[in-house]
Order: structure tokens, then C-alpha cells, then sequence
């Protein structure tokens, strides 16, 4: 089976400038989360989607990032404009809720590295 | 709501001793504890999980502890080996927002030959 998928893996830009990330999750997995990760330490949740509602997107800075899934199944997150904080690892995973509330594994894709000048 | 804590932020073990890294939580209410494994430049990927109505749990060279009472659980990695290192993340879901996991800061665990 496929995993995760995103796309691109790299992205350097100057900063005010827009970027978007791109993610494919496991076929069949309903939740997809985007989660941003800086250097040396854990996974911070920014969104997460059941199907094609954001069920938890209070940890999304609302005034510059924005996110969809549309159909349900691919996402799309976009930071516009981007800021230097705003350099880090996006990482997408997805799982799919066939047992208890948040016992799920998730499964992450490769990531995406931002680099803002 | 939840805070998940983890220490220590780096452990280094010679190759074939023991590792332990620890994780205390808040959420009293959590039911669910995975660790994740990060290798360098690669995804975190599940590597074991435990859920409150057991203590322990096994699956070969590792295993995870859970203490309810005092709201921590542990990793146990024995006989390390070089593909051990790694950086290794708890988590614990927080009931106040629909079980949203709450990842730990995560160790780097360092094996020397």
C-alpha cells in the first residue's frame, strides 16, 4: 500500500512571499492532519480534518495559513505571506477511526522542509 | 488541558545496554500512549502503543510501561543496537479536545559502538 504522500519535499522562498504544500494521504483514511515540526522538538498539530471537515483548527494562525480538503481526500496548506518564524518541517499524516476515539495510528507522510529568507 | 513532558531531551547508551525515556502527562482522563521513532531526516512512525487498561506491554526488544496512578509511562528499549538511534516521541490524546494527541518534546537517543 501506498503511504503518505507530499509534495514538495523542499521549499525555499523570501519571506511575504506565498507557499503552498501538497499532501495525498492513505487511501480509506479519513482523518488527515497537518502538523508543523521545528528543529528539535515535537509535532505541533495545526489543523485536523475528519473527512472534509476541520474538526480542530485552533492551533491554525488564521491570519496568514489556510487549509482545505476538498472531496475528502487530498489537502492543500498554504501560508501566505510567509514569515521567517514560519520555517520548519510540514508534516501531513492521516489514520483512519475504525476503533476508539484517538487510539488511531497515524501515519505520517515525508515532509515538506520551509526555508523563508 | 494536556501536557505531555519527556525526558531526558538526549540519552546516550553504549550499544547493547538499556535505554529507558520517560513521559508524565496531565490529563487524567488520557487512555492512549504512543511512542513514535524519527530516524534522521525520515517520518515518525509508530513503534508501540499502550492503552490504559493494561500496565505493560512487549513486542521484542521493546516495551512500554504505563503507572496511572502517578500519570507517567516509559520506554524500554534492551540490548540497543546502532539502528536504535533515533529520536523517539511520546503521546498522549487530550479528552478536552476530542483526543487530539500531545506529542512530548521528544529524545535523542545516541548509541555508541
Amino acid at each position: 500500500e501506498a503511504g503518505v504522500v507530499q509534495s514538495p519535499r523542499y521549499k525555499i522562498i523570501e519571506k511575504k512571499q506565498p507557499v503552498a504544500f501538497w499532501c495525498n494521504p492513505i487511501s480509506g483514511h479519513n482523518t488527515l492532519y497537518w502538523y508543523r515540526q521545528n528543529l528539535g522538538q515535537g509535532p505541533e498539530l495545526l489543523i485536523r480534518y475528519e473527512n472534509e471537515e476541520a474538526v480542530d483548527d485552533s492551533q491554525l494562525p488564521k491570519d496568514r495559513f489556510s487549509a482545505e480538503r476538498l472531496k475528502g481526500v487530498d489537502s492543500t496548506l498554504k501560508i501566505q505571506p510567509a514569515e521567517l518564524g514560519d520555517s520548519a518541517v510540514y508534516l501531513c499524516a492521516s489514520s483512519v477511526r475504525w476503533r476508539e476515539v484517538g487510539q488511531e495510528t497515524q501515519y505520517f507522510g515525508p515532509g515538506t522542509r520551509l526555508l523563508v529568507l | 488541558g494536556e501536557n505531555v513532558e519527556q525526558h531526558p531531551s538526549t540519552l546516550s547508551v553504549q550499544e547493547g545496554d538499556s535505554a529507558v525515556i520517560k513521559c508524565t502527562y496531565s490529563d487524567s482522563a488520557s487512555n492512549y500512549f504512543p511512542w513514535y521513532k524519527q530516524e534522521l531526516g525520515k517520518r515518525p512512525q509508530l513503534i508501540i502503543d499502550i492503552r490504559s487498561n493494561v500496565g505493560e506491554k512487549k513486542d521484542q526488544r521493546i516495551a512500554v510501561t504505563l503507572n496511572k496512578t502517578a500519570k507517567h509511562f516509559s520506554l524500554h528499549i534492551t540490548e540497543t543496537q546502532p539502528e536504535d538511534s533515533a529520536v523517539y516521541f511520546c503521546a498522549a490524546p487530550t479528552v478536552d479536545s476530542n483526543y487530539q494527541l500531545i506529542w512530548g518534546a521528544g529524545t535523542k537517543l545516541i548509541i555508541k559502538p
